[in-house]
């Protein structure tokens, strides 16, 4: 199947430094996801991006497929950052239905 | 609009005991997920539903059940719990295909003795 692999494992940053999130695929894909986990658990979709660059707010994420890879750029991070970051990709089963294929995360800690 | 929630939030079972974890969702979506988290691992899919009535086996289904009865619910079952199968389990919907996002529930955080 595909392999999804995430760089940095763990990154410890001082709040309103900027940071980068690299996620790399076996293979091509048509569908990519970045999700953060909250230190309460909680898995919030952060971006679906196949292909290209989105913003959102100070959140960014550029997936250029044809390399099989994607960034999430962090901005001036604030404490509210801090989790777990994972990538996903989309993988085919057997039954012909794709689903997704995680990453094993980036855990992030920005401190104050 | 609840979104996705699971039922229950925490759970203690002895081997060999069995349970169900309930999966529901108020956003008319078609399809349903079936995520455990082990540290260190990422999410590994369970099972998932692409409708009502349908399941099939995601990438670690060994030791587990799953039923679509309702559009709105997915159940995940474990007839006869193992110390391995302890884990944080995340269910997760989507509207259609991997074009929509997935959103996840809180998660139920599962021990087994």
């Amino acid at each position: 199947g595909i392999q999804v692999e995430q760089s940095p494992p763990d990154l410890i940053l001082q709040e309103g430094a900027n940071s980068t999130l690299r996620c790399n695929f076996s293979d091509s894909v048509n569908n990519l996801q970045w999700f953060h986990q909250n230190p309460w658990g909680q898995l919030i979709n952060l971006f679906y991006i196949p292909s290209g660059t989105k913003q959102n707010g100070r959140l960014s994420a550029t997936t250029v497929a044809t390399e099989r890879y994607s960034l999430l750029y962090i901005s001036s991070s604030q404490t509210t950052d801090s989790g777990v970051y994972f990538c996903a990709v989309e993988s085919f089963m057997n039954s012909g239905y794709s689903t997704l294929t995680f990453g094993k995360g980036t855990m992030l800690l920005v401190s104050p | 609009n609840a979104g996705v929630t699971q039922t229950p939030k925490f759970r203690v079972l002895k081997t060999g005991q069995s349970m169900t974890l309930l999966c529901a969702q108020d956003m008319n979506h078609e399809y349903m997920y079936w995520y455990r988290q082990d540290p260190g691992m990422g999410l590994r899919l369970i099972h998932y539903s692409v409708g009502e009535g349908t399941t099939a086996k995601g990438e670690v289904p060994d030791g587990y059940n799953v039923s679509r009865l309702k559009k709105q619910n997915f159940l995940l079952g474990l007839e006869s719990a193992a110390p391995s199968q302890t884990s944080v389990y995340f269910c997760a919907s989507s509207y259609s295909d991997l074009s929509y996002e997935q959103y996840f529930g809180p998660g139920t955080r599962l021990t087994v003795t």
